[in-house]
């Protein structure tokens, strides 16, 4: 079964630095991962994905994550953080079934960025 | 252009009781997922829809039944509520294409309590 884990509850970092947000995945296949960002009573806004290609993949906001097969890793980083950066963050993997499809989230990163 | 809509904001029940929630998709989207997402929790895969018929299904109970109509708008329907089922109700919406890695759009979310 597929799996997403996030291990890092919470993340803190100082505005004009460099951040990261770790996850890992277990799939049978070949991944679909995604970042998604939610802000407080909202909804999740999409980031970027990984299908297939080139291991570094930019997103939305200046972000981007690093794909690594040999970790089954998948981290979010941005080179320089804002305070507006400050939010809950989610990596998921898409498992693609029979007719359809499932997203499986991870338990979520809360980024602190402080001015 | 609206994106993904959901109704009612906020809904408070009682215990037994039933509900039903409303989603209509970004527009141009044919596709609509739902997930639960408890409080300090990532979203938890529900159901997805497709041409009106349910294609994927996550580990929830017969309880909870949806529906797509032929504008691709969705309801989701609990029976029985227990407690365990407060929550944030998210919508998705996506275009399908017989693809697995489109991203999907969300909407804000009905908070749902049962007393």
């Amino acid at each position: 079964a597929q799996s997403v884990a996030q291990p890092e509850d919470q993340v803190n970092v100082a505005e004009g630095n460099p951040l990261t947000v770790k996850c890992t995945y277990s799939v049978s296949g070949n991944p679909y991962l995604f970042w998604y960002v939610q802000y407080p009573n909202r909804g999740l806004q999409f980031l970027l994905k990984y299908i297939t290609g080139d291991n570094l993949v930019k997103g939305s906001y200046g972000f981007e994550a690093e794909f690594n097969k040999s970790q089954t890793s998948f981290h979010l980083k941005k080179p320089s953080a804002l305070v507006s950066d400050s939010a809950l963050y989610f990596c998921a993997v898409r498992d693609k079934g029979t007719g359809g499809f499932k997203t499986i989230f991870g338990a979520g990163t809360r980024l602190f960025v402080k001015a | 252009d609206a994106g993904v809509t959901q109704s009612p904001t906020h809904l408070i029940k009682t215990r037994g009781q039933q509900v039903t929630l409303r989603c209509s998709p970004k527009s141009g989207h044919d596709t609509v997922s739902w997930y639960q997402q408890a409080l300090g929790q990532g979203p938890q895969f529900i159901f997805q829809y497709y041409e009106e018929e349910e294609r994927q299904r996550g580990n929830f109970p017969d309880r909870f039944s949806g529906h797509q109509f032929p504008n691709y708008s969705s309801e989701l329907n609990v029976n029985a509520l227990l407690l365990g089922d407060s929550a944030l109700y998210l919508c998705a919406s996506s275009l399908y294409l017989g693809t697995a890695y489109n991203e999907q759009f969300f909407g804000p979310g009905t908070r749902l309590t049962v007393l």
